[in-house]
């Protein structure tokens, strides 16, 4: 599986849009981008994932770049339950061969009021 | 409800003494993976296991050793060779090549050595 890259951190203000961005510049055409996130001291949560397309859900937007080498994973209205780290990985769909399964140290956004 | 049961959510252990962390999936996973959480630090891999009676080691395997002779369990035990065991400890599960193949995790084991 391909290797991310994110900024180790960011803030935002309450109410604003929080862009997180992820580097994935290896990623292979069979490899989605999925997005999880993990509020202090609690498992990681599965937020969204996409391929090539623009993805929307009630938690948030991911903008994949047309080369798919880049993504951002949009909170339109972040408030202050939003604080947390969020980790980008990318995988193979259907793969028979689950394999490892790499998180990075991920992006500690913290919103602020 | 379907999930991933960790337990115990705290354990203190003596140095020199070994320790199992407990992890149980009801979602009819194949896989199943543990990872290491220090503070302020990312998910590091440990174990994984794709089938049962099969696992392979992650990153950094010395000192745990696993199990998998159910598919619903994947037992961690820290041995009293982890020279650094003090960590926040995560199970997860998948279910490859169906539906949103989305890692699910559990709430945590946080392990601390007196």
């Amino acid at each position: 599986d391909a290797k991310t890259t994110q900024p180790p951190s960011m803030d935002c203000a309450e109410g604003r849009a929080a862009n997180l961005p992820c580097n994935h510049s290896t990623i292979s055409g069979n490899e989605y981008v999925y997005w999880y996130r993990q509020i202090h001291s609690q498992g990681p949560q599965y937020i969204i994932h996409g391929l090539k397309n623009n993805e929307t859900n009630e938690m948030a937007s991911l903008i994949i770049t047309e080369d798919r080498k880049s993504s951002t994973l949009i909170l339109p209205h972040a408030t202050l339950r939003d604080t947390a780290v969020y980790y980008c990985i990318v995988r193979s769909w259907a793969s028979s061969n689950t394999g490892k399964l790499i998180f990075g140290q991920g992006t500690t956004l913290q919103v602020k009021p | 409800d379907g999930g991933i049961t960790q337990s115990p959510k705290y354990l203190f252990r003596k140095e020199g003494q070994n320790v199992t962390l407990s992890c149980e999936q009801n979602l009819n996973h194949d896989a199943m993976y543990w990872y290491r959480q220090d503070p302020g630090q990312g998910l590091r891999l440990i174990y994984y296991s794709q089938i049962v009676n099969d696992f392979q080691k992650g990153d950094i395997a010395e000192g745990y050793s696993v199990s998998r002779e159910k598919k619903e369990s994947f037992p961690l035990t820290v041995t009293s060779a982890q020279k650094n065991p003090t960590a926040f400890y995560l199970c997860a599960s998948l279910n490859p090549g169906f539906g949103a193949n989305v890692l699910t995790f559990g709430a945590g084991s946080r392990l601390t050595v007196l």
